[in-house]
């Protein structure tokens, strides 16, 4: 079965640089979820897209942005990258019935090193 | 918003024996509660989820219980394996914002 993808898998980036985190859901999921994952740590969520219009907003900081497009691919785009943005960042999707909620399936993540 | 505490933080169990890991959440209005295994690295995977209308759910080895009026949960493993060790996070969901709320992980290491 097709599962979530993420690209790239690896990103090293320098401090004050732009990175952009690509997700692909799951064919038919209507949602997508970012979450942060520093080491050691559980998953923090970020923010989540419904239909392709933001749903929810966690900690994320205002240097960062996402959205959702019309193939309902999702794009996380951080700026001015400081040292603490280091770390897993992944995606997740689901099936929103409508009846009751519905699994999160995780991509593999992507792993961003700020130097 | 949802918090979501969880114990032990480690755990180390002889082969063969059990595992029981334990949560607990602040709102009352979340209904589902799904458990993720991650190894070192790798993306957090679902071995089981139980919903609020349900008290008990088994799967092969794994089972997990939840006590709706205590506002906790429960993963056991029986007859655990070498393969068995890895971080897990159990999880509460709210039907208003569908977001994760994670507890802290616990480190499961299971002894041959």
């Amino acid at each position: 079965a097709a599962g979530v993808i993420q690209s790239p898998r690896h990103l090293i980036k320098e401090k004050r640089e732009t990175a952009t985190l690509k997700c692909y859901p799951i064919p038919r999921h209507d949602t997508v979820y970012w979450y942060q994952q520093g080491p050691g740590q559980d998953p923090q969520f970020l923010i989540s897209f419904y239909e392709k219009m933001q749903s929810d907003k966690g900690s994320i900081p205002d240097r960062f942005s996402a959205q959702q497009f019309s193939d309902y691919h999702s794009e996380l785009n951080m700026s001015s990258l400081e040292l603490g943005d280091s770390a897993l960042y992944f995606c997740a999707s689901s099936l929103i019935t409508g009846v009751e909620t519905d699994t999160q399936y995780f991509g593999p993540g992507t792993r961003l090193t700020v130097l | 918003g949802e918090n979501v505490e969880q114990h032990p933080s480690t755990l180390s169990v002889q082969e063969g024996d059990s595992a029981v890991i334990k949560c607990t959440y602040s709102d009352s209005a979340s209904n589902y509660f799904p458990w993720y295994k991650q190894e070192l690295g790798k993306r957090p995977q679902l071995i089981i989820d139980i919903r609020s209308n349900v008290g008990e759910k088994k799967d092969q080895r794994i089972a997990v219980t939840l006590n709706k009026t205590a506002k906790h949960f429960s993963l056991h493993i029986t007859e655990t394996q070498p393969e068995d060790s890895a971080v897990y996070f159990c999880a509460a969901q709210r039907p208003i914002d569908y977001k994760l709320s994670f507890g802290a992980g616990t480190t499961v290491t299971v002894r041959a």
